[in-house]
């Protein structure tokens, strides 16, 4: 899976939502975006995972526009335990060989 | 979602000793497993693709003969810091994906082993 582009950083009160914007350029036809989350001293937690369009769950909405050069990760009314790390990663997961090369992420602060 | 487990969860031994971590799947099977590592305030880095009933493969710069991979079965892989030195201290995480009918391919990580070598 390639490396992204996402912010580094994002600061949040409680309750608003929180959208992260991530970019990948080079995606390809067989590629799937996912997000992951992560606490410290945690594995990674799988989010969402999309293709194209809208994807929603209980805990997050994944938009990706029709060009799929990017995708946003949004979150709903933010709690103090949604600051984490999330990553944006995509890659073609039907590959067996399909690893998961994580970039830096975007550090999510909640506060009151 | 699917359940990987990995033991021990922190460990903390001499240097040139062997350490060896265990990663599971407990509610499905996994024909691929992935080892990674993370520094403090840093991102995963793959390690190896650990496959079952065959050789694993490394990254670049991550040496075979002192991290050790046997994925034995479809629910286990470990790992084995072999001779292992204050720089390899770290969190080493493990992953299986769900291959599973209905499944999305997704992977599922372990909850991390805190490796610390004195």
């Amino acid at each position: 899976l390639a490396k992204t582009t996402q912010p580094i950083s994002m600061d949040s009160y409680e309750g608003q939502e929180v959208n992260i914007t991530c970019s990948h350029n080079n995606i390809a036809t067989n590629d799937y975006i996912t997000w992951y989350q992560q606490f410290p001293s945690q594995g990674p937690r799988f989010i969402i995972q999309g293709y194209k369009t809208k994807v929603t769950n209980e805990v997050a909405s994944l938009f990706i526009p029709a060009d799929r050069k990017s995708s946003t990760l949004s979150l709903p009314r933010v709690s103090l335990s949604d600051t984490a790390v999330y990553y944006c990663l995509w890659g073609d997961p039907s590959n067996s060989g399909y690893a998961l090369n994580f970039g830096k992420g975007t550090s999510l602060l909640v506060t009151p | 979602g699917a359940v990987v487990s990995q033991h021990p969860s922190r460990v903390i031994c001499k240097s040139g000793t062997s350490v060896k971590i265990e990663c599971r799947s407990l509610d499905f099977q996994a024909t691929t497993m992935f080892w990674y590592r993370q520094f403090p305030k840093q991102s995963l880095m793959l390690m190896a693709t650990s496959n079952e009933g065959s050789k694993a493969t490394y990254e670049q710069g991550v040496e075979k003969d002192k991290f050790l991979i046997n994925h034995a079965s479809l629910t286990l892989s470990t790992l084995t810091v072999t001779s292992a030195h204050p720089e390899d201290s770290s969190f080493y995480i493990c992953s299986a994906r769900d291959e599973g009918a209905g499944s999305l391919n997704e992977q599922f990580f372990g909850p991390g082993t805190r490796l610390t070598v004195l």
